[in-house]
């Protein structure tokens, strides 16, 4: 089945600056990425998500990035505020709602 | 429009008794699964529901299980509760049709 990993567990970033979270995946099927942000005590938020026929995709300061060659894909945070310490989360899927398999978070804390 | 919603929020039991947790999924939406986060954890997919029939199931134990009705609402039982069962058990509700899934604030089951 689907396995997930996701680097680093923790990151700590000056306000102002870039964070970046990579996550790899195993199977070549899956063709859904998700983003997860999970504030302490809080469900998970979909941030942003993207789909194996793009190769990148932004929102405002958020972006992410998809190589299926390599079979990763990467969240990037420009212009990092207070705010958006949290845990993230990568995840990835196949098509037809097929479950969602997590990586195990990246505890990001943004320091003013 | 009210998103996801579960309960209860929080609940105590007493190993080897049985718990039973609900959730209402996003209105238009049909499929619902359940994931376990344990601390520190990723979320880890239970099973899913579609059309009142589990569709798919994660490797977990037979005293895992479930049931979804008619207005697409679920219900979590966990029989003969264990230690190990203590964790964040979130709902999260989806289209057949897209694998985008919305998650609830969650139920948090403490065993003891």
């Amino acid at each position: 089945g689907e396995n997930v990993e996701q680097h680093p567990s923790t990151l700590s970033v000056q306000e102002g600056d870039s964070a970046v979270i990579k996550c790899t995946y195993s199977d070549s099927a899956s063709n859904y990425f998700p983003w997860y942000k999970q504030e302490l005590g809080k469900r998970p938020q979909l941030i942003i998500d993207i789909r194996s026929n793009v190769g990148e995709k932004k929102d405002q300061r958020i972006a992410v990035t998809l190589n299926k060659t390599a079979k990763h894909f990467s969240l990037h945070i420009t212009e990092t505020q207070p705010e958006d310490s949290a845990v993230y989360f990568c995840a990835a899927s196949k098509s037809g709602n097929t479950p969602l398999v997590f990586g195990k978070g990246t505890r990001l804390s943004v320091i003013a | 429009d009210a998103g996801v919603t579960q309960s209860p929020t929080h609940l105590i039991k007493t190993r080897g008794q049985q718990v039973t947790l609900r959730c209402s999924p996003k209105s238009g939406h049909d499929t619902v699964s359940w994931y376990q986060q344990a601390l520190g954890q990723g979320p880890q997919f239970i099973f899913q529901y579609y059309e009142e029939e589990e569709r798919q199931r994660g490797n977990f134990p037979d005293r895992f299980s479930g049931h979804q009705f008619p207005n697409y609402s679920s219900e979590l039982n966990v029989n003969a509760l264990l230690l190990g069962d203590s964790a964040l058990y979130l709902c999260a509700s989806g289209t057949v049709m897209n694998t985008e899934a919305f998650f609830g604030q969650g139920t948090r089951l403490t065993v003891v």
